[in-house]
């Protein structure tokens, strides 16, 4: 059963234009939520977080909107750059609870950003 | 900061043989470490979380005895594919976190190819 969702395996962006990656979640009980960044043959790498007390957490390129009515939360890249190229994991837990700290994580999404 | 290291990057070997991986938190003490196991073009999925002086608690349908972890210490976890078969290749990735409410960092993960 995949909790964590993000139905778009990829998405060709051009550079300097917004990049938005989206992941949908259904377990109610998830109150953190990141992003990881992930290279071919690479681990992936922590991007930026949100935790459900907010609905916007910014960091330079990129920003995190979490819609927690919706179940949605959403990556935003702006501008976008060649090297922003890479598989992008979204990833859900709860804080409390059976299974504190424990990381769903959905399929990823191929980003390409183009000249 | 937060680097996390694993080795080996791959591994080619015959089937029958066992394989260790080791996973170290090279700048921050890790209470607690991940495996996880990818297949190509799915999501990362948690095999087990080790915590520093206990015994690992493995995710329904991981056979513990099959997949030994040991976290010695608070910088280094391993894992060891015991009597690895072609069915066990696969790509197995480490990550370590400081405190629950912190995120995951990843190792590169560790190729594993059994001829």
């Amino acid at each position: 059963d995949q909790q964590v969702k993000q139905n778009s395996p990829s998405l060709s962006v051009q550079e300097g234009r917004i990049s938005i990656l989206n992941c949908d979640y259904t377990n109610s009980m998830f109150d953190y939520f990141l992003w990881y960044k992930k290279y071919p043959a690479e681990g992936p790498t922590f991007l930026i977080s949100i935790s459900s007390i907010k609905d916007k957490n910014e960091d330079g390129r990129f920003t995190v909107f979490l819609n927690k009515s919706a179940k949605h939360l959403s990556l935003h890249i702006v501008p976008s750059q060649p090297g922003d190229s890479a598989v992008y994991f979204c990833a859900a837990s709860a804080q409390r609870g059976s299974t504190l700290g424990r990381l769903y994580f959905g399929r990823g999404t191929q980003l390409t950003v183009w000249p | 900061g937060a680097v996390v290291s694993q080795h080996p990057s791959r591994v080619i070997c015959k089937s029958g043989t066992s394989v260790k991986i080791e996973c170290r938190s090279l700048d921050f003490q890790a209470t607690t470490m991940f495996w996880y196991r990818q297949f190509p073009k799915q999501s990362l999925m948690l095999m087990a979380t080790s915590n520093e002086g206990s015994k690992a608690t493995y995710e329904q349908g991981v056979e513990k005895d099959k997949f030994l972890i040991n976290h010695a210490s608070l910088t280094l976890s391993t894992l060891t594919v015991t009597s690895a078969h072609p069915e066990d290749s696969s790509f197995y990735i480490c990550s370590a976190r400081s405190k629950n409410n912190q995120p995951q960092h990843f190792g590169d993960g560790t190729r594993l190819s059994i001829l």
